[in-house]
């Protein structure tokens, strides 16, 4: 079955900065891939879902590609500020439901 | 618009009770929600698929009759954690899915603690 890799190091860049996170899977290519935000005590927030025949998708000052050839997502927050301070999944589709992993927990300083 | 609900946020319950935990989509009709479990710096995992009008589907390893889920409208779902142990104290997420979409919407959470 699918394994989705983040990096379980912390990141933590500084303000006005651009953050980029990582995430690798392992088998099949899913049709889609999907980001999400999760603040500490509370439930994930859906931020960008991005299609296996797309390469590249922005919102405001987020970011996502999406590499086939290197079963890779890297997620981009451009010019970066301590609210954007949270842990960052990526979650792909598998049969209807959603794998996450394990997140990634980004602190941007002022 | 997708907006979910979650109640109770917060319970404290003794072992041996049982506690039901709501899931409501509040702005769209979910033919589908499901159920996560989250433990401290760990990942979300699945507990079950709940199914409108039909049986959950379980996760291997989810105990079914001790984690029942019903989901009774298009708009509720519920989830009761029978028996409690202090082991089944975690954070219960849920999340639904609007029709014709991929993205899932999740609740706030509930956090239990069983004694």
């Amino acid at each position: 079955s699918q394994k989705i890799e983040q990096n379980s190091e912390a990141l933590n860049i500084q303000e006005g900065k651009t953050a980029t996170l990582t995430c690798n899977y392992t088998n099949y290519s899913p049709a889609y891939l999907q980001w999400y935000r999760q603040d500490p005590g509370r439930g994930p927030v859906f931020l960008l879902l991005i299609r296996e025949n797309e390469k590249e998708k922005r919102k405001e000052r987020l970011k996502v590609t999406f590499d086939t050839t290197l079963k890779q997502s890297l997620f981009h927050i451009t010019a970066s500020q301590p609210a954007d301070s949270a842990t960052y999944l990526c979650a792909v589709n598998q049969g209807g439901k959603l794998i996450f992993g394990q997140g990634t927990e980004l602190s941007v300083k002022p | 618009g997708a907006v979910v609900s979650q109640h109770p946020s917060r319970v404290i319950c003794k072992s041996g009770t049982s506690v039901k935990i709501e899931c409501r989509s509040l702005d769209f009709q979910a033919t589908t929600m499901f159920w996560y479990r989250q433990f401290p710096k760990q990942s979300l995992m699945l507990m079950a698929t709940s199914n409108e009008g039909s049986k959950a589907t379980y996760e291997q390893g989810v105990e079914k009759d001790k984690f029942l889920i019903n989901h009774a409208s298009l708009t509720l779902s519920t989830l009761t954690v029978t028996s409690a142990h202090p082991e089944d104290s975690s954070f219960y997420i849920c999340s639904a899915t609007p029709a014709r979409t991929y993205e899932q919407y999740f609740g706030p959470g509930t956090r239990l603690t069983v004694t």
